[in-house]
């Protein structure tokens, strides 16, 4: 079976200042692995996603995540945050072995960027 | 880009009533997706659509059905609305295979009473 665990349900972290938000997955085969974002009574947005290759994936609005197998995570990262950061994020996954299967979320994680 | 719209941001309907919520996306996507979302919960998966006329049970399918008769619509039906159906439900749908991405449509905020 497949899942997601984010195992924070709140970060706050300073403007300027890096942030990180934690996913980790259990999945049959490779991963595929999405980070999506959510702004106040909004849908969700795609950020960015890992399929192969550079285990560190560049994606919209100056984040990243970095792939890691061997610990089965796949955190999402800014180098400096803004307050327009501040929103819901959501990892979600879907394994090599599951073929066309929706995808699996994760339960969330607040971000709040204070000024 | 993919858009994905929902026929409703807002919708306040009364216990016991029958409720549509209509999809519509216009990239030709093969898949289709209704999730609804809780506080504390995430997203939840209610049903999804592979292609016209198919339809797969997801999580939550208890007090749901889905209709699919053209490939860029899916529709959601709340048989009988209650209460425990407040919530936000969004749609998503993606191409076919393993490596594709969703996309959602902006959600519809329901509230039962």
């Amino acid at each position: 079976a497949q899942s997601v665990a984010q195992p924070e349900d709140q970060v706050n972290v300073a403007e300027g200042n890096p942030l990180t938000v934690k996913c980790t997955y259990s999945v049959s085969g490779n991963p595929y692995l999405f980070w999506y974002v959510q702004y106040p009574n909004r849908g969700l947005q795609f950020l960015l996603k890992y399929i192969t290759g550079d285990n560190l994936v560049k994606g919209s609005y100056g984040f990243e995540a970095e792939f890691n197998k061997s610990q089965t995570s796949f955190h999402l990262k800014k180098p400096s945050a803004l307050v327009s950061d501040s929103a819901l994020y959501f990892c979600a996954v879907r394994g090599g072995l599951s073929g066309n299967t929706p995808l699996v979320f994760g339960k969330g994680t607040r971000l709040s960027v204070i000024a | 880009d993919v858009k994905v719209t929902q026929s409703s941001r807002y919708l306040v309907k009364r216990t016991g009533e029958k409720v549509f919520l209509e999809c519509v996306q216009d990239m030709d996507h093969e898949n289709m997706f209704w999730y609804r979302q809780d506080p504390g919960l995430g997203l939840r998966l209610i049903y999804f659509s592979y292609d016209v006329k198919m339809k797969e049970k997801g999580d939550i399918p208890e007090g749901y059905s889905v209709s699919r008769e053209k490939k860029e619509r899916f529709s959601l039906i709340l048989e009988s609305a209650s209460t425990n159906q407040t919530s936000m439900y969004l749609c998503a749908s993606s191409l076919g295979g393993a490596l594709e991405t969703q996309y959602f449509g902006p959600g519809t905020r329901l509230l039962v009473l």
